[in-house]
């Protein structure tokens, strides 16, 4: 079995500071990784995913994410924060184990940016 | 990029009433679909894998009576929530697989806000 931990359930920020949205994930096998970025009352759009070769993957919209296999992580970073950016982020994982790549979700971190 | 589409975005019940939520893939066959539930402030809870063409498999706790998925066609799959009851009320989000596409990735629908008067 997977799963996903987001440590931090809520993350207030001002405008144009760094930001970092932890997430560990626990699985036996090889998984892929993504984060996923919900706005208020609408569905999921993802932001980045890690599915294999180069470790750092980037977002069209400054998000950059590392995958660390020894420390189990994907932690989501952006080095300046816009207000546009407040959101809910969901990190996930899928692992290859059955036909259907089921994901396993975090429980998503609220990210605040202050004027 | 894939598109997923889901119908009604809200709808508004009564308590012992059935409510249908449909999911749609506009521009590519979705061999697979997912159905979600989302409590506020809380993550997406997966209720059951759907496969065109056979029967949904339900995760453990899911009442499968009770949320009836259909997935008739590579484009459509449907939700429905029988007898409805408050406790219902919720978020439920779709989603799809292009088994044409390598990127593992799922496509997700806007939502349908459920509540049950």
């Amino acid at each position: 079995a997977q799963s996903v931990t987001q440590l931090d359930s809520q993350v207030p920020v001002f405008e144009e500071a760094p930001v970092e949205l932890r997430c560990n994930y626990s699985s036996s096998v090889s998984v892929y990784l993504f984060w996923y970025v919900q706005y208020p009352n609408q569905g999921l759009q993802l932001l980045l995913k890690y599915l294999s070769g180069s470790t750092l993957v980037e977002s069209i919209n400054g998000f950059e994410a590392e995958f660390n296999k020894s420390q189990t992580s994907f932690h989501l970073r952006k080095p300046s924060v816009h207000i546009s950016d407040t959101a809910e982020y969901f990190c996930a994982v899928s692992d290859f184990s059955g036909s259907n790549y089921k994901l396993t979700f975090g429980k998503g971190t609220l990210l605040t940016v202050n004027p | 990029g894939a598109v997923v589409s889901q119908h009604p975005s809200w709808v508004i019940c009564k308590s012992g009433t059935s409510v249908k939520i449909e999911c749609r893939s506009l521009d590519f066959q979705a061999t697979t679909m997912f159905w979600y539930r989302q409590f506020p402030k809380k993550s997406l809870m997966l209720m059951a894998t759907s496969n065109e063409g056979s029967k949904a498999t339900y995760e453990q706790g899911v009442e499968k009576d009770k949320f009836l998925i259909n997935h008739a066609s590579l484009t459509l799959s449907t939700l429905t929530v029988t007898s409805a009851h408050p406790e219902d009320s919720s978020f439920y989000i779709c989603s799809a697989r292009d088994p044409g596409s390598h990127s593992y990735e799922q496509y997700f629908g806007p939502g349908t806000r459920l509540t049950v008067t």
